[in-house]
């Protein structure tokens, strides 16, 4: 069964600071990596996957199998990032398709201090 | 723009009850999921559909069911409500296999 861990319930920076939301997964097969964000009185929202390779409102996150982690990372943090950002895995099937399932993790309240 | 709408944003209902949340999504979308959201436990899994009148359990089914007669649909039912199913409910559909999951606005529901 997979597993995904963050670390942090909760972290704190100031405008303009370097921010890194760790995640670290277990799971013995190939899988897709998301993370997913949601900000105050907004659903839930897709804030990007791995395989898509890009940058998304300036976040990145690489994909490092040998340590099993998925870290998002921003070089300069804005206010307007501040919300619940939640990593997870959903297995590969042969071929490269995913099941679909997601499994999360416990999720990290980024607060961006002005 | 994907809509998945949830039928009530707040409810609350009696233990003992039998609790329906419907979810409707307007994409014709194969995969439907629910999760149950609760602080420092992230998301959890509780059942999802690939086709209509098909389920699958998730992380943690006991207490609940699901069912999809139609396509746009897919409705939780807690058969008899307890108070440790008080939570905030959150619905998705995806396209296909692998596709983003997009999620409804949540049903926070107490159990009293």
């Amino acid at each position: 069964a997979q597993r995904v861990t963050q670390p942090e319930k909760l972290l704190s920076v100031f405008k303009g600071a370097p921010v890194e939301l760790k995640c670290n997964y277990s799971y013995s097969g190939s899988p897709e990596l998301f993370w997913y964000v949601q900000y105050s009185r907004q659903r839930l929202q897709l804030l990007l996957r791995h395989i898509s390779r890009e940058s998304i409102k300036g976040f990145t996150a690489d994909l490092n199998k040998g340590e099993t982690s998925f870290h998002l990372k921003k070089p300069f943090a804005q206010e307007e990032d501040s919300a619940m950002y939640y990593c997870a895995l959903s297995p590969l099937k042969a071929g490269g398709t995913s099941y679909g399932k997601l499994t999360f993790g416990q999720g990290t309240i980024l607060t961006v201090h002005p | 723009d994907v809509k998945v709408t949830q039928s009530s944003r707040y409810l609350v209902k009696r233990t003992g009850e039998k609790v329906f949340l419907e979810c409707v999504q307007d994409m014709d979308h194969e995969n439907m999921f629910w999760y149950r959201q609760d602080p420092g436990l992230g998301l959890r899994l509780i059942y999802f559909s690939y086709d209509v009148k098909m389920k699958e359990k998730g992380d943690i089914p006991e207490g609940y069911s699901v069912s999809r007669e139609k396509k746009e649909r897919f409705s939780l039912i807690l058969e008899s409500a307890s108070t440790n199913q008080t939570s905030m409910y959150l619905c998705a559909s995806s396209l296909g296999h692998g596709r983003t999951q997009h999620f409804g606005d949540g049903t926070r529901l107490s159990i009293l």
